[in-house]
């Protein structure tokens, strides 16, 4: 069965610093990977998407992530944070063979000012 | 560019009670699902329609129901709900299967209360 794990359910930055969220999945052979981001009280939004094209992804709002095979992990980065950027963050995941993606149980990210 | 529309946006039930979430879309889309959010508990599948005449459970079906009424329209229903039910609901739509690389499009949420 596919799995993704978020390896945390909280990231704390300050504004102007690196973002790291971190993003596994079990191994498939051609996987496609998503990240959405969560504001309050909103619903769901596609940050970004890997679909077996260039390795490195960029999406909305200056997000990006590295699909790397061999770790199988889909990471999502940010240069600089941005007090905006506070909210909860969820790696979605798909085999080949699957029609539903599986969720992460998402990722917290808090930023100070 | 309405998107995916969820009504109501809140709704708050009495144990027993039964009632209709309602969700359209306007993207075209073939595929839509109803997902619930619990804190700590992420985004759980109740039923998805993978194209307009068919309907599938999910993760956490009982206690639903849905119907596509067309390709735009896929509503859930609670026959009698339950203080477990309280919950955010998510609709979503996407062009097609998520294995094949098309993300979804979701709804703002109905925010469900049981008591």
């Amino acid at each position: 069965a596919q799995s993704v794990t978020q390896l945390d359910s909280h990231v704390s930055v300050s504004e102007g610093t690196p973002v790291l969220l971190r993003c596994n999945y079990s191994s498939s052979y051609s996987p496609s990977l998503f990240w959405y981001v969560q504001h309050p009280n909103k619903g769901l939004q596609l940050l970004l998407k890997y679909t077996s094209a260039a390795t490195l992804v960029k999406g909305i709002n200056g997000f990006e992530a590295e699909f790397k095979k061999s770790e199988t992990s889909f990471h999502l980065t940010k240069p600089s944070a941005h007090m905006s950027d506070a909210a909860e963050y969820f790696c979605a995941y798909a085999s080949g063979g699957s029609y539903i993606p599986t969720f992460g149980r998402g990722t917290s990210l808090i930023v100070h000012p | 560019n309405a998107g995916v529309t969820q009504t109501p946006k809140f709704q708050v039930l009495k144990t027993g009670q039964s009632m209709t979430l309602q969700c359209a879309q306007d993207m075209n889309h073939n595929s839509m699902y109803w997902y619930r959010q619990d804190p700590g508990m992420g985004l759980r599948l109740i039923y998805y329609s993978a194209s307009e005449g068919t309907t599938d459970k999910g993760e956490v079906p009982n206690g639903y129901n849905v119907s596509r009424l067309n390709k735009r329209e896929f509503s859930l229903r609670l026959e009698s709900a339950a203080p477990s039910q309280t919950s955010v609901y998510f609709c979503a739509s996407s062009e097609a299967v998520a294995a094949l690389g098309y993300g979804y499009t979701f709804g703002s949420g109905t925010r469900l209360t049981v008591v």
